[in-house]
């Protein structure tokens, strides 16, 4: 168990559906993200929030709404998604964003668009 | 941008042999460089950093080296293990991972 939990684990969607993704982290720590991982493809990250402000958007299309209510909790809000969206979403945490903090990932959530 | 480089294709060896794993990466070099394992539907677990000015670093069985000139780290496992088999992966900075190579260890 790596203090980084996600819910839920498999999630199956509709284009006009909306659903949420959430992560949870038991750490302690201040900074959280967001990543999508595809069949060989690199990691991506998607949003970072640190001491619960976003830090980070790297250009994702706006039917990714990221949450981050306190530093323990991040949700995705996801709505009118594409067939391409499908991945793994993985969450993450870190102590904070300083250089070389290590990152704790979740499991995961598996995503799939029909 | 950075691009990072890890051979898409699986490495097969024998238990007991050393693994050796390569990450390439273009243009500046980062502070660091990090290497994770990741398991079939699990997210990574961070295994080791080495810094710019280090050249080695060591944990148990494994090593990562890292050389700013050829742009290039490596990491080894020796006395390599059936439980080792599984995907690693290199990050530069905090947030630029590459794709991962598939490290399959037979018995």
């Amino acid at each position: 168990e790596t203090g980084v939990t996600q819910t839920p684990r498999h999630l199956v969607m509709g284009m006009t559906n909306k659903k949420s993704l959430k992560c949870e982290q038991h750490l302690g720590h201040n900074a959280m993200y967001w990543y999508k991982q595809s069949a060989k493809k690199p990691l991506e990250l998607m949003f970072v929030y640190n001491f619960k402000e976003q830090t980070e958007n790297n250009s994702v299309p706006s039917r990714f709404s990221p949450e981050c209510p306190n530093s323990s909790h991040l949700f995705l809000h996801l709505h009118t998604l594409q067939p391409e969206d499908s991945a793994l979403y993985l969450c993450a945490s870190s102590q904070d964003l300083r250089e070389g903090n290590e990152q704790f990932f979740g499991p995961g959530t598996r995503l799939t668009v029909l | 941008s950075q691009k990072i480089e890890q051979n898409s294709e699986a490495l097969n060896i024998q238990e007991g042999k050393t693994a050796t794993l390569t990450c390439n990466y273009t243009n500046y070099s980062p502070a660091y460089l990090q290497w994770y394992r990741q398991d079939p539907g699990r997210g990574p677990v961070f295994l080791l950093l080495i810094r710019e000015n280090e050249k080695e670093k060591r944990k148990e069985r494994l090593k990562v080296t890292f050389d700013t000139t050829l742009k290039q780290s490596l990491f080894h496992i020796t006395a390599s293990q059936p439980a080792d088999s599984a995907t690693y992966l290199c990050a530069l900075h905090k947030f630029y991972f590459g794709s991962g190579t598939k490290l399959n260890v037979k018995p």
